[in-house]
């Protein structure tokens, strides 16, 4: 059974530019999250959506930063304009809640912003 | 909001040796999860534990929700168990607040 897909594991992009990062979450699940790992504030969440629908938006940074959720199989973090402190690792992770929350995470996106 | 505090921050072990990693938290809790990032960067699920105790392999952990702490237990370490150790918890519905991690590197 397929994990927790994100694409692209590497992005490097110049300040300014639009980035955006993408995740597939895994089947069945109905929970998603997107959280950015940072060496300065460790682990910390973005915003997560239950049934495709955002639940807790209160991590997002700034209005430079939106989040969707098209469907229960895709989802997507922007990022317009991009700023060299966004550099971090975006990890999406998803669960079942009716399995009472676990959540799995997937391998990561490493972004640099230069 | 809740507070997770994880010790220690770093350990060093001799492969074979067992140590005790700790995870105390500052509210009641309904999920409690411990992660280990490999050197890759991979967040690898270890254990779902809000309460009780479970065993996997050479890996246990216990979790007394009333007294808001839970240990991670590494038995005969072996080089491919170093990376970070992560304590996640979530006071009410599924948001997750991580620990700052346990950095742990086995030598041989």
């Amino acid at each position: 059974d397929a994990g927790v897909i994100q694409s692209p594991r590497h992005e490097v992009t110049e300040m300014g530019q639009e980035v955006t990062l993408r995740c597939k979450p895994i089947s069945g699940h109905n929970s998603l999250f997107w959280y950015r790992q940072t060496m300065m504030r460790g682990l910390e969440l973005l915003i997560y959506f239950n049934n495709n629908v955002p639940i807790d938006d209160s991590g997002m940074p700034e209005d430079r930063f939106s989040a969707k959720m098209p469907n229960a199989s895709f989802s997507t973090l922007k990022i317009q304009p991009s700023e060299p402190r966004d550099s971090a690792v975006y990890f999406c992770a998803s669960s079942l809640v009716t399995r009472k929350d676990e959540q799995y995470f997937g391998p990561g996106t490493r972004l640099t912003v230069t | 909001g809740i507070q997770v505090e994880q010790s220690p921050p770093d350990l060093i072990l001799q492969e074979g040796a067992n140590s005790t990693l700790r995870c105390n938290f500052s509210d009641s809790v309904n999920n409690l999860q411990w992660f280990h990032q490999n050197p890759w960067g991979q967040l690898i699920n270890l254990f779902y534990i809000p309460s009780g105790t479970k065993q996997n392999g050479r890996l246990s952990a216990t979790t007394v929700a009333t007294e808001r702490y839970s240990l991670l237990y590494i038995s005969s370490s072996q080089t491919t168990d170093s990376g970070v150790y992560f304590c996640a918890v979530a006071a009410a519905g599924n948001k997750l607040t991580f620990g700052g991690g346990t950095r742990v590197l086995v030598k041989p």
